[in-house]
């Protein structure tokens, strides 16, 4: 199955900063998304990406498919940004089975 | 507040106990997935739904029984389960549009065996 990797696997930044978050992939895709999962357990979908640019106030994500990686931005980051960011891939078109990647823990100190 | 609605959020049993996680969307979604999460590590795909049929199950053992009585509610029964087991257990819907399905999850229910 396809393999999805992220790095860098923990950052921690002032309020303010700016982030680029990577998430590479070992076959072409046909969906890939991009989830925040909270302290408390909570996945939030935030992008499905499987090519181009997108923007959603301070986050925006590039997928360049045909070098098979994906970056989320985050721009001026506030402290409800912590916590885990997943990229999740699928290479099988028609089949319901995103593979998450090994996530990016951010952390954001006031 | 989340469209995917699971209970209960925490649940403590014994190996010997029998219960149930529950999962329910009302976004007219009809895939339907449970994702299985150990701390520190990315969900774990275990079953998929689609139009209220099993579409994929990922080799998971026979204590895990997933049911999906209509095209809303999702359940995972539990029986005979390890302290291993111990884990957030997910529950996930989207609408079924191949290379589209795009997730929307619970809160997911934290689960402790004793």
């Amino acid at each position: 199955g396809i393999q999805v990797e992220q790095s860098p696997p923990d950052l921690i930044l002032q309020e303010g900063a700016n982030s680029t978050l990577r998430c590479n992939f070992s076959d072409s895709v046909n969906n890939l998304q991009w989830f925040h999962q909270n302290p408390w357990g909570q996945l939030i979908n935030l992008f499905y990406i499987p090519s181009g640019t997108k923007q959603n106030g301070r986050l925006s994500a590039t997928t360049v498919a045909t070098e098979r990686y994906s970056l989320l931005y985050i721009s001026s980051s506030q402290t409800t940004d912590s916590g885990v960011y997943f990229c999740a891939a699928d290479s099988n078109f028609g089949n319901e089975k995103l593979t998450f990647g090994t996530g990016t823990r951010l952390t954001i100190i006031p | 507040d989340t469209e995917v609605t699971q209970t209960p959020k925490h649940l403590v049993m014994g190996m010997t106990n029998k219960k149930s996680l529950k999962c329910e969307q009302h976004m007219g979604h009809r895939a339907m997935y449970w994702y299985k999460q150990k701390a520190k590590k990315p969900p774990e795909l275990m079953f998929v739904y689609s139009y209220e049929k099993l579409s994929i199950n990922e080799s998971v053992p026979s204590r895990f029984s997933p049911e999906c009585p209509n095209s809303s509610l999702l359940n995972l029964h539990l029986h005979a389960l390890q302290p291993e087991d111990s884990a957030l257990y997910l529950c996930a819907s989207s609408t079924v549009r191949p290379g589209a399905n795009v997730l929307t999850f619970g809160a997911g229910s934290r689960l402790t065996v004793l």
